[in-house]
Parts: structure tokens; C-alpha cells; sequence
């Protein structure tokens, strides 16, 4: 069965400190899709990026990076030079087998950033 | 390009009121359509999916309900409200069939049971 894992419940960082956020999924498919999301304290879920299992270049954003390793079956998520606006939950989520099952996700990982 | 929304924002209801919360796709055709529920400081909790008109999977058994009586309209419903219903609420939709699509969320409804 599919699994997401996200191990740290809450993070607490001061300003411009890097964080990695963890998850680690489960699945027997060998074609999946991650996402990561924000909820920010408005309550919105925010899309930030997807991967594919078949491509395992990190990606860069801004002040965003993910590390796809499926050696590890993660798929971590790290903020430099934190600021007070990445503030939020991050939910990490995986695509079942199938288009119209619901995504799986994680239990969330709350960030903290203290100016 | 595809919109969702989701009302009230907010919401306070006794316990043992009716409720009925709608949610609407736009732009979009035959969307799968999801309810979740966040209790405070709490993960996701799928309650309820479509993947067509009329079709509802239910995940939690609990005094909730889904309808889908169009095909962008999904409405979560209760006959009578439990103290334990209290939540924030969240509406998606996603591409038919489409593994590769992220899910796009409402903005939610925060629910309050008095």
C-alpha cells in the first residue's frame, strides 16, 4: 500500500537559517508522482511542485530545492534563507496507480520561522 | 483556467443543526472532486470522493455525507452536527485519470459546532 511519511512534526527556525523538510513514501508502482504543498495560516492548500519517478534531477526555485532519491524513497525539501512568510504546514503527497484515486498524504510538517 | 470554490468561509452551528457546504469547479470538465477534513493542528483527512455525477466514495464512516448533483458541484452534508464535526474543511479537484496532476484546492470553510 502507498505511504507518506513525513517524520518531523513541527520545525521551529530562526530567519535565514536553511531547513530541510523530510518525507519518505511507499509505493510498488514504478511509475508515481510526488508533490509538495503549503498551507499557509490562511488555510489554502498551495501547490508547489511535482515529480516524476522517472526523473530524478533535483530542482531549484528560488530559495526552494528538492532532493528526489529513490534509492531512498524520498523526496526532500529544503528552504535557504528562511523568512518569515515560509511560515506554514508542508504536506508532502504521492499519486496512487490510477488517475482517480485521491493523492496520499502525509501527515504534514508544521514550519516555524522566528525573526 | 480552472477555478474552485468553496462557502461559506466560515461557519457556526449548534450541535444537532443541519449542515451544507458547497463546493464548484469552473473551467473544467467531468473533474474528480474530494472533501477533506483538518482538524486544528491536524493532517488531512479524506473524507469523501467523486469521480463522476452521482458517484461518491466514502472513506470515514461518521454522520457525513457527499452529493454530486452536477458534474462541478459537490455538496457535504450532515442531518445533525456532533461537537467532534468541528474543522477547517477543504474542497478539491483534479483532471480526470490524470496520475500526474496535482490536486487544486478551495479555500475552505472553518466549521464550529457550539
Amino acid at each position: 500500500a502507498q505511504k507518506v511519511t513525513q517524520a518531523q512534526t513541527e520545525i521551529s527556525v530562526v530567519e535565514k537559517e536553511d531547513v530541510t523538510l523530510d518525507c519518505v513514501y511507499e509505493t510498488r508502482d514504478t511509475t508515481y508522482y510526488l508533490f509538495w504543498y503549503k498551507q499557509p495560516p490562511s488555510g489554502e492548500l498551495v501547490f508547489l511542485i511535482r515529480r516524476n519517478s522517472f526523473d530524478e534531477q533535483n530542482e531549484i526555485s528560488g530559495r526552494y530545492s528538492w532532493n528526489f532519491q529513490k534509492s531512498t524513497s524520498s523526496f526532500n525539501f529544503t528552504i535557504t534563507a528562511s523568512q518569515v512568510v515560509d511560515s506554514a504546514v508542508y504536506f508532502c503527497a504521492l499519486s496512487e496507480a490510477g488517475g482517480n484515486t485521491p493523492l496520499v498524504f502525509g501527515k504534514g510538517t508544521r514550519l516555524s520561522v522566528i525573526a | 483556467s480552472q477555478t474552485i470554490h468553496q462557502w461559506p468561509a466560515t461557519l457556526v452551528q449548534p450541535v444537532g443543526s443541519p449542515l451544507s457546504l458547497e463546493c464548484t469547479v469552473e473551467g473544467t470538465s467531468n473533474p474528480n472532486l474530494y472533501w477533506y477534513r483538518q482538524a486544528a493542528g491536524r493532517g488531512l483527512q479524506l473524507l469523501f470522493y467523486s469521480v463522476g455525477i452521482g458517484q461518491i466514495s466514502s472513506e470515514v464512516p461518521q454522520n457525513l455525507s457527499a452529493s454530486r448533483p452536477q458534474d462541478r458541484q459537490f455538496i457535504l452534508s450532515s442531518k445533525k452536527l456532533l461537537l467532534s464535526d468541528s474543522g477547517f474543511y477543504l474542497c478539491a479537484w483534479r483532471a480526470q485519470g490524470a496520475r500526474h496532476q496535482p490536486q487544486h484546492f478551495g479555500d475552505g470553510t472553518r466549521l464550529s459546532i457550539l
